[in-house]
């Protein structure tokens, strides 16, 4: 398994703004990913954070919104830029191990949008 | 598209009982299907099936795959409190991503 830590833990902000949230993997993954769970609903992928390169963006996604970078193997960041309270969900960052395709998930991070 | 249905979405039952979860799918090109727990946040690892027919036991937890069918089923025995959370299933098909079923909320009541 991979231990996963997601900073912040939560957060409130204001409309408008934009929040950061960083994934730290304490080891090497083939893939990561960012999820967003609004409330009372089922985890919905964003993107996939690619190694080097532009992340994978799912359909309803756009980068402007979301900008992700992946600077190595074990580190990844979603921004939620110019936030609006429709924006206010767990965001869970996850991943794939080199070795296998089993997927875990980070601790998420509660943002709340006023 | 690739779906993932879920039933029943939510279930209440008493400490003790036994109950069967229960997730059916439609994906081309079939890889895994994951169970995971869900309390909090974040959800927990459960289980990874990728054969029909094999059980996968974790105390109290066992699951199975049936491809032909596409479904599995989460099974738990002895209920307690501590099992009350939501249930998620998930498929994978090969080189994409995973597909989240809507999740069956379990609340066990003492």
């Amino acid at each position: 398994s991979a231990v996963i830590s997601q900073k912040p833990s939560r957060d409130i902000c204001q409309r408008g703004t934009s929040l950061t949230i960083q994934c730290q993997v304490d080891s090497q993954v083939t893939m990561m990913f960012w999820y967003r769970q609004q409330p009372g609903q089922s985890l919905t992928l964003i993107a996939t954070a690619n190694q080097g390169s532009e992340a994978t963006y799912e359909s309803g996604f756009v980068i402007d919104k979301f900008p992700i970078s992946r600077p190595n193997l074990t580190f990844s960041t979603l921004t939620v830029s110019n936030m609006s309270p429709e924006d206010s969900s767990i965001y869970l960052c996850s991943v794939r191990l080199l070795e296998g395709y089993e997927q875990y998930f980070g601790p998420g991070t509660r943002l709340t949008v006023t | 598209e690739d779906k993932v249905v879920q039933s029943p979405l939510s279930l209440v039952v008493h400490e003790g009982d036994t109950v069967t979860l229960n997730c059916s799918y439609e994906v081309t090109n079939f890889r895994s299907l994951l169970w995971y727990k869900q309390e909090k946040k974040a959800p927990t690892f459960l289980f990874m099936l990728t054969s029909s027919g094999i059980e996968k036991k974790s105390g109290r937890l066992s699951s199975i795959l049936d491809k032909k069918e596409l479904f599995s089923i989460l099974n738990i025995t002895a209920t307690q409190t501590g099992d009350s959370a939501v249930y998620l299933c998930a498929v994978n098909n090969y080189g994409q991503n995973f597909v989240f079923g809507p999740g069956t909320r379990l609340s066990v009541l003492p």
